[in-house]
């Protein structure tokens, strides 16, 4: 079995760096990745974290520690747009299988 | 590439009826994943297909709901009878083996509804 932990709402300023944290129990895993989903919208890919590290991807990036079992995406520059909520998700191995399983979600708001 | 695609975008039904939704996956992706996502158990994993083959359906809620694929291009997601506590968003995505599952691209979703 698994679980996934990550806040549930988060607020920050326009033009600010925000971090949300997403930490998991889960056997046999494989890596983690980040999905925004816009209200009313389908969630969209944004980045995945097979080995430790950071990695980049334009304003956004995303961390992972496996001996920590934890990883954070790391949204610069946030703009209003970036109002959204973002999703991290395990890949793992579940019984000769892979699967990815998604957390609740974190709710960003960007203010003014 | 037209991305994925799903219909009906909108589903109002009443409880006992059946409900098919359908989705067309990305062409050449490999793997095809059926979601429901509700306001409080979030997005859920019921079934997911490696070409064609029903790999994982340990959240399909029930035997109420059963899921298709009979070609790479097309898969069918049944709910028979309908009941109230199954209105939710349906999303269907599709992954390209290299990715093997990471990469998710999503269609629009279906909105389901029953009264």
């Amino acid at each position: 079995g698994q679980s996934l932990e990550q806040p549930s709402e988060v607020t920050a300023v326009e033009g600010a760096i925000v971090q949300i944290n997403c930490t998991y129990q889960t056997s046999g895993f494989y890596g983690l990745s980040w999905y925004q989903q816009h209200d009313g919208g389908a969630p969209t890919f944004l980045s995945y974290n097979g080995l430790d590290g950071l990695e980049e991807t334009g304003r956004f990036s995303s961390f992972l520690s496996r001996s920590d079992s934890y990883g954070y995406l790391l949204l610069q520059e946030l703009q209003m747009k970036d109002s959204a909520s973002y999703f991290c998700a395990v890949r793992e191995d579940s019984g000769g299988y892979q699967k990815v399983t998604f957390g609740i979600g974190t709710k960003l708001q960007v203010i003014p | 590439d037209a991305g994925v695609i799903q219909s009906p975008r909108h589903e109002v039904t009443e409880m006992g009826q059946e409900v098919t939704l359908r989705c067309k996956p990305i062409s050449g992706h490999d793997y095809l994943f059926w979601y429901r996502q509700t306001m409080m158990r979030g997005l859920e994993l019921l079934i997911y297909f490696n070409n064609n083959v029903p790999i994982d359906d340990s959240g399909m809620p029930e035997d109420r709901f059963s899921a298709k694929m009979p070609n790479a291009s097309f898969s069918t997601l049944k709910i028979q009878p309908s009941e109230p506590r199954d209105s939710a968003v349906y999303f269907c995505a599709s992954s390209a083996h290299r990715a093997v599952l990471y990469e998710q691209y999503f269609g629009p979703g279906t909105r389901l509804t029953v009264t």
